[in-house]
């Protein structure tokens, strides 16, 4: 039974195009992350909700917004999609309190063409 | 801004050895945590060891072990006994204590190879 579970785990899509990632976490946690990795695989934060409330945003571009329905879901849409935009992102989750360990999903590599 | 830095981009070790990852930020808070994290090639991102900032004593998970040098702000990891699954990209990474729902922040990586 899978903690924190995205989809999908590989996503190929043309220029231009939109498409979302979705991610899911059973573990009760009250705030979630979206994590951006990079092709040199340096992680960076961009977003992080708190029972549901936008509590970081990162300078991401306003074509990233992150939708979350209840604080078990956190869903990444992304409209106009560029080459660059082509990376690993992740999804964590974790219990409030600076200790608390982030588990993340098995992240969803992204390939725009 | 916290910022953290792995230096060495890559490693390597011999089954059965021991070999140490650096790892150094930068923060003028007091309050924070400090945690590697390890991504195999399976590309999920474990946990391998974390520490408190106000704890002098070093963290020990089995053969993971820190060296939390406060005043230098330096973190290093220990791997003890090494073994082929300890292959692996090793992250680490800082929190601050002050902030509900704080980010992590992610050195650039160590690839670390696990020679038979």
């Amino acid at each position: 039974d899978t903690a924190v579970s995205q989809t999908p785990k590989y996503l190929v899509t043309q220029m231009g195009n939109d498409k979302s990632i979705k991610c899911e976490q059973n573990l009760g946690h009250d705030t979630m992350y979206w994590y951006k990795q990079d092709s040199k695989k340096f992680l960076k934060i961009m977003f992080s909700y708190n029972n549901k409330e936008l509590i970081i945003n990162e300078t991401v571009p306003n074509r990233f917004s992150p939708k979350s329905p209840d604080k078990a879901h956190l869903n990444l849409h992304i409209n106009s999609l560029e080459l660059g935009d082509s990376a690993v992102y992740f999804c964590a989750s974790s219990q409030v309190g600076g200790y608390a360990e982030a588990f993340f999903g098995q992240g969803t590599r992204l390939t725009v063409v | 801004a916290q910022t953290v830095t792995q230096s060495q981009p890559e490693m390597s070790v011999q089954e059965a050895e021991t070999v140490t990852l650096s790892c150094t930020y930068d923060t003028s808070e007091s309050d924070y945590y400090l945690f590697w994290y390890k991504q195999p090639p399976s590309r999920q991102m474990i946990l391998v060891i974390r520490q408190e900032a106000y704890k002098q004593q070093n963290a020990t998970e089995n053969r993971f072990s820190v060296n939390f040098q406060k005043a230098a702000k330096s973190f290093s990891l220990k791997i003890s006994d090494s073994q082929l699954g300890d292959a692996a990209m090793y992250f680490c990474a800082y929190r601050s204590g002050a902030t509900s729902g704080s980010r992590l922040t992610f050195g650039e990586g160590t690839q670390l190879t696990v020679n038979p």
